[in-house]
């Protein structure tokens, strides 16, 4: 079993969509939670953190689930500039180890 | 202004050959990274340096030697260059670790023929 996994997708959904991604780890030593985002031939670049409350910004909201192990990214009113590969990362606790999953590839389309 | 900078961007080699990349921030953070991005998209980690000493060591062959001259620089030279080294090579900076953000310089793709 991977350290995290997720959907690769793609996600396709139309312009105005909601579309929400989820991602599952393995380790519970794992403390520390990020969603980044990569585009086509670019660098991983951050879009948000994950904390324990939840937290949102802008239409992008993030949850983390510790009982389930699991972390989850919502878009809402998705637009074309958001189609890119979407990126879980999870640090275990302690270290400067960072996990990447797979990613999720969304296209929202015209 | 290119806070996590890498060179060369694109390497083509033939196998067997020795080569090197390079990595430089300037965002004053004290560890740095060596990531490999293969064919699937898939992001590992290889290297962590934490002010110039070597922390992580994710079962890479050692062929690949990372050099941390100061804690702005990393370097990455490759020996007996092989096929199955074609990738994407990702350098990342981050100040500590855990809930900091890293920084990810465009890459380095490399191609072995």
């Amino acid at each position: 079993r991977k350290e995290v996994e997720q959907d690769p997708g793609p996600f396709n959904v139309p312009e105005g969509a909601t579309v929400a991604f989820n991602c599952t780890y393995s380790n519970s030593a794992s403390q520390s939670f990020f969603w980044y985002r990569q585009d086509c031939r670019k660098e991983p670049k951050l879009l948000m953190s994950v904390y324990s409350s939840g937290n949102e910004d802008g239409r992008f909201t993030a949850q983390l689930n510790r009982a389930s192990q699991y972390i989850s990214l919502l878009i809402r009113d998705s637009k074309l500039s958001d189609s890119a590969t979407y990126l879980c990362v999870v640090n275990i606790g302690g270290t400067y180890k960072y996990i990447f999953g797979t990613g999720t590839r969304l296209k929202v389309l015209a | 202004d290119t806070a996590v900078s890498q060179t060369p961007k694109y390497l083509v080699t033939q196998m067997g050959n020795d080569k090197s990349i390079k990595c430089e921030q300037n965002l004053g953070h004290d560890t740095m990274y060596w990531y490999k991005q293969d064919s699937k998209k898939f992001l590992k980690i290889m290297f962590s340096y934490n002010n110039k000493e070597l922390i992580i060591n994710e079962t890479v062959p050692n062929r690949f030697s990372p050099k941390s001259p100061d804690k702005a620089h990393l370097n990455l030279h490759i020996n007996s260059l092989e096929l199955g080294d074609s990738a994407v090579y990702f350098c990342a900076s981050s100040q500590g670790a855990e809930r900091n953000t890293q920084y990810f310089g465009p890459g380095t793709r490399l191609t072995v023929l």
